[in-house]
């Protein structure tokens, strides 16, 4: 167990919606960041968050959106849902300063 | 090229082998890398880094770095039936000016009771 927890662990929704996910970090962790696992990918990084700012972007479209909060638990959104955006949804939390990151169990989301 | 690739396997060893996973990277920048295991339906567990060129040991685990080869890899000693699993390969390239991962597809290990 990582400490990191994240909510809902399964969501389904229909194509055009939108949807949050959320994610509490690790006791001491200042920084969260967000990856998208398709099924048989690896993760990919969608955005991290450090002192409430985004602090880094991948190559995801703008629909994808993010916050976090003083206490370093954090948000992802997604609108206009299209039917590729079907996957697990992890986040990592870490120290600023330190490579090693640390999953959360994740939240499958299906789009029909 | 992919920024980090991986062999995805199958990959099948008998238990009380050696398992032996590949990687390799693109970029001669990256300076942290990190092997993940993940079980059906779970999600990525750390179970090593390694930063300096050379070899660490941790257990029955030893991930190994070559920079100029930009190859890295993971050894699993006395493989268990338990250590079945997704083994993804990462590579921190700060591109973006954040702390972000790049992950290979994964290898699939099936260890052989």
């Amino acid at each position: 167990e990582t400490g990191v927890t994240q909510s809902p662990t399964h969501l389904i929704k229909t194509r055009g919606q939108q949807v949050t996910l959320r994610c509490s970090s690790q006791s001491g962790h200042n920084t969260v960041s967000w990856y998208q696992q398709a099924l048989g990918q690896g993760p990919q990084f969608i955005f991290q968050y450090y002192r409430e700012e985004e602090n880094g972007r991948g190559n995801f479209p703008p629909r994808f959106s993010g916050l976090q909060f003083p206490n370093y638990s954090s948000e992802l959104n997604v609108n206009a849902l299209e039917l590729d955006d079907s996957a697990l949804y992890l986040c990592a939390s870490s120290e600023i300063a330190d490579y090693e990151q640390y999953f959360g169990p994740g939240t499958r989301l299906t789009v029909t | 090229q992919k920024e980090v690739e991986q062999n995805s396997g199958p990959l099948s060893v008998p238990e009380g082998a050696i398992a032996s996973l590949n990687c390799t990277y693109s970029d001669r920048g990256s300076q942290s890398f990190f092997w993940y295991r993940q079980y059906s339906g779970k999600s990525p567990e750390l179970i090593m880094f390694i930063y300096s060129n050379g070899d660490k040991e941790d257990g029955r685990f030893t991930a190994q770095l070559n920079k100029a080869s930009q190859y890295v890899s993971l050894l699993i000693r006395d493989s268990q039936p338990s250590d079945s699993a997704t083994y993804l390969c990462a590579v921190n390239i700060d591109q973006t000016g954040a702390n972000n991962l790049f992950f290979g597809t994964g290898t699939r290990l099936t260890v052989i009771p």
